[in-house]
């Protein structure tokens, strides 16, 4: 167990809609990003999230939009969904000046 | 633009030497890092390199050179349990992560 938390561990849903993906760091981790990993694709990043800001920036689709609250956990919003949205999608943290990223269990999301 | 290389595929017998081979080309270098994976499971960290040379820990040893762009994850006393896929990270900067496509590696009685 990584200390990184993420719900829910499964999600359905149809072409069009939107989602939202939450994760929570392993305490004391300022540091979250976010990854997508396809069966295609292997495992791309999205997007980091320092104390609340957005720091660096991967190939987030402009669908998609995340942010990190004042307690440090993170959401990342999905919408207009598509078929190839469909993927694992997966959170990590990591404390400040570590380099090693602690990820969670991953969130499923199929997309009918 | 960012390129990381690894051998799609690798089969090993129990008890065996394995070495998987990562080469990468990036904008930036802030170390490099070998994750572990099995299916549907999130990955687990196994090392870190910064510097040109090997890092051991155990069963596990990566070594890094980076005036040639290549790493490699050396495996020994395989076990069943090593079966899954190994991912190869390079930090570009900022702990931005690029990872390869992951070597799977299947290991056999």
């Amino acid at each position: 167990d990584s200390g990184v938390t993420q719900t829910p561990k499964h999600l359905i849903t149809a072409t069009g809609q939107r989602v939202t993906l939450r994760c929570s760091p392993r305490s004391g981790d300022l540091s979250v990003y976010w990854y997508q990993q396809s069966l295609d694709q292997g495992l791309q990043f999205l997007i980091q999230y320092y104390n609340g800001e957005e720091r660096a920036k991967g190939n987030i689709l402009e669908r998609f939009s995340a942010q990190q609250f004042p307690d440090l956990h993170s959401e990342l919003n999905l919408s207009s969904l598509e078929l190839g949205d469909s993927a694992l999608y997966f959170c990590a943290s990591s404390g400040q000046g570590a380099n090693e990223q602690f990820f969670g269990p991953g969130t499923r999301l199929t997309v009918l | 633009g960012q390129n990381i290389d690894q051998p799609t595929e690798m089969t090993a017998t129990e008890g065996a030497i394995v070495q998987i081979n990562c080469t990468y080309q990036t904008s930036g270098f802030n170390g490099l890092f070998w994750y572990q994976q099995h299916a549907g499971e999130a990955p687990t960290f196994l090392s870190y390199n910064v510097l040109d040379g090997l890092e051991e820990k155990g069963r596990f040893s990566s070594f890094l050179s980076r005036s040639k762009g290549y790493s490699y994850l050396l495996l020994k006393e395989l076990q069943m349990k090593d079966s899954a896929s190994y991912l190869c990270a390079v930090n570009t900067g900022f702990q931005k992560l690029v990872f390869g496509t992951g070597t799977r590696l299947l290991v056999s009685p």
